[in-house]
């Protein structure tokens, strides 16, 4: 079975901090997919990035960025100059298969980081 | 823009009650999905729909049903709830067809559910 590690239980930063949450995952697939989703006070999840295991290359969004290296299985979330904003729940996904077809997914989610920025 | 809607947002149950949660979306997905997130646990799988007329276990199926009453419902039943099933419910869509499981899973909200 699939496994996603997010050793990080709580985070906490002063605003402007830059912040780095930790994902390593397990996965005998060869094509597999990750993501990161936010979970805010106010309880959403809220889909972040995905990435393909074929693409290794780093993604940058604003003041966030994911560094995927596939030889430490893992797929780190980085926040720029945190913001209050940004406190919130971080979970880390690994997309697998289900079912006998083949054709059908979930997510494996990670337990989360308590992400925790303060003014 | 609804998404995913989830109905009702909070609950309260006795011990032996039964009630259903629904879920609603609006983006033409043909998979959807039941989650329970647990405190520090993350997020389990516990029922899952491919298309219309199919359901699946997930995880942790034990103590719930399902039904997908069509292409945009997809309800959880709790027959006779327990205080095990304390927790927050999630329901989740995403496109079919997929090959490699690329595509996002779109949330709703969750339900908090309370069984006393």
């Amino acid at each position: 079975a699939q496994k996603v590690t997010q050793a990080q239980t709580e985070i906490s930063v002063v605003e402007k901090e830059d912040v780095t949450l930790d994902c390593v995952y397990e996965t005998r697939d060869t094509t597999y997919y990750l993501f990161w989703y936010k979970q805010p006070p106010s309880g959403e999840l809220v889909f972040l990035i995905r990435r393909n295991s074929f693409d290794e290359q780093n993604e940058i969004s604003g003041r966030y960025s994911w560094n995927f290296q596939k030889s430490t299985s893992s797929f780190n979330f980085t926040i720029t100059a945190s913001q209050v904003v940004d406190s919130a729940v971080y979970f880390c996904a690994l997309s697998e298969a289900v079912g006998s077809g083949g054709s059908n997914y979930k997510l494996t989610f990670g337990k989360g980081t308590l992400l925790t920025v303060n003014p | 823009n609804a998404g995913v809607t989830q109905t009702p947002k909070f609950q309260v149950l006795k011990t032996g009650q039964s009630m259903t949660l629904q879920c609603a979306q609006d983006m033409n997905h043909n998979s959807m999905y039941w989650y329970r997130q647990d405190p520090g646990m993350g997020l389990r799988l516990i029922y899952y729909s491919a298309s219309e007329g199919t359901t699946d276990k997930g995880e942790v199926p034990n103590g719930y049903n399902v039904s997908r009453l069509n292409k945009r419902e997809f309800s959880l039943r709790l027959e006779s709830a327990a205080p095990s099933q304390t927790s927050v419910y999630f329901c989740a869509s995403t496109e079919s067809e997929v090959r490699w499981g690329d595509q996002p899973q779109h949330f709703g909200d969750g339900t908090r559910l309370s069984i006393l």
